[in-house]
């Protein structure tokens, strides 16, 4: 059974502090690491598709790294602000012959920001 | 550009009954796949879609099935429905590579 764990569950920080998460997945037979971003009542949005051992992405205070050898990606958020709060889902898709059509999602981590 | 759009968004069924829920994808994404979540739960794939022929299924009883129409659109369908069928049925669109583009959801309630 392949599992994509995340820690912690739920964070609470005060407006203007950095945080981070992490995401644990197997290490064999990667193809890509996906981060989405799911507020209460929307949609799941794409953060970041990382694919490259090493890989840093970023967009705008939030930036995520990548370790395929170890098996694990770090969501980072630089000064929290209220609007961050969310639950932050890492995802590891199955990869079929080069086609992935399976998302394998960790069960999250709540961030909440207090202003 | 339109998102990927589900209806309806809340639904109340009675036990045995069944529903069927829809997804339109983002125009040109070929690939829909379906996601289950209840509490306590993370997001379970249910199946995947991709030109009207199912790639992939997820550990879900028969009772849940799909389909994908010509121009992407897909349904899903859940028969005989249970208490524990109760859930948020996400729908995604992708292109095959890259991001997925999830809809707002569909809140089913069995009762």
């Amino acid at each position: 059974i392949l599992n994509v764990e995340q820690s912690p569950q739920s964070l609470h920080v005060q407006e203007g502090d950095s945080t981070n998460f992490t995401c644990s997945f197997p290490s064999s037979n990667f193809y890509a690491l996906h981060w989405y971003r799911w507020e209460t009542a929307k949609s799941p949005e794409a953060l970041f598709v990382m694919t490259l051992n090493g890989d840093e992405k970023k967009k705008g205070r939030i930036s995520a790294t990548l370790n395929t050898k170890e098996g694990y990606s770090y969501l980072y958020i630089k000064g929290s602000q209220p609007e961050d709060s969310a639950t932050y889902l890492c995802a590891f898709p199955m990869n079929y012959g080069g086609a992935t059509n399976k998302l394998i999602f960790g069960t999250g981590t709540l961030l909440a920001v207090q202003p | 550009k339109a998102g990927v759009t589900q209806t309806p968004r809340y639904l109340i069924k009675t036990r045995g009954q069944q529903v069927t829920l829809s997804c339109s994808p983002i125009s040109g994404h070929r690939s829909v796949s379906w996601y289950q979540q209840t509490p306590g739960q993370g997001l379970q794939f249910l199946f995947e879609y991709f030109s009207e022929t199912q790639r992939n299924k997820g550990n879900f009883p028969g009772r849940f099935s799909g389909r994908q129409f010509s121009n992407s659109r897909s349904e899903m369908n859940v028969s005989t429905l249970e208490l524990g069928d109760s859930a948020l049925y996400l729908c995604a669109s992708s292109r095959g590579t890259g991001g997925y583009t999830f809809g707002s959801g569909t809140r089913l309630t069995v009762v």
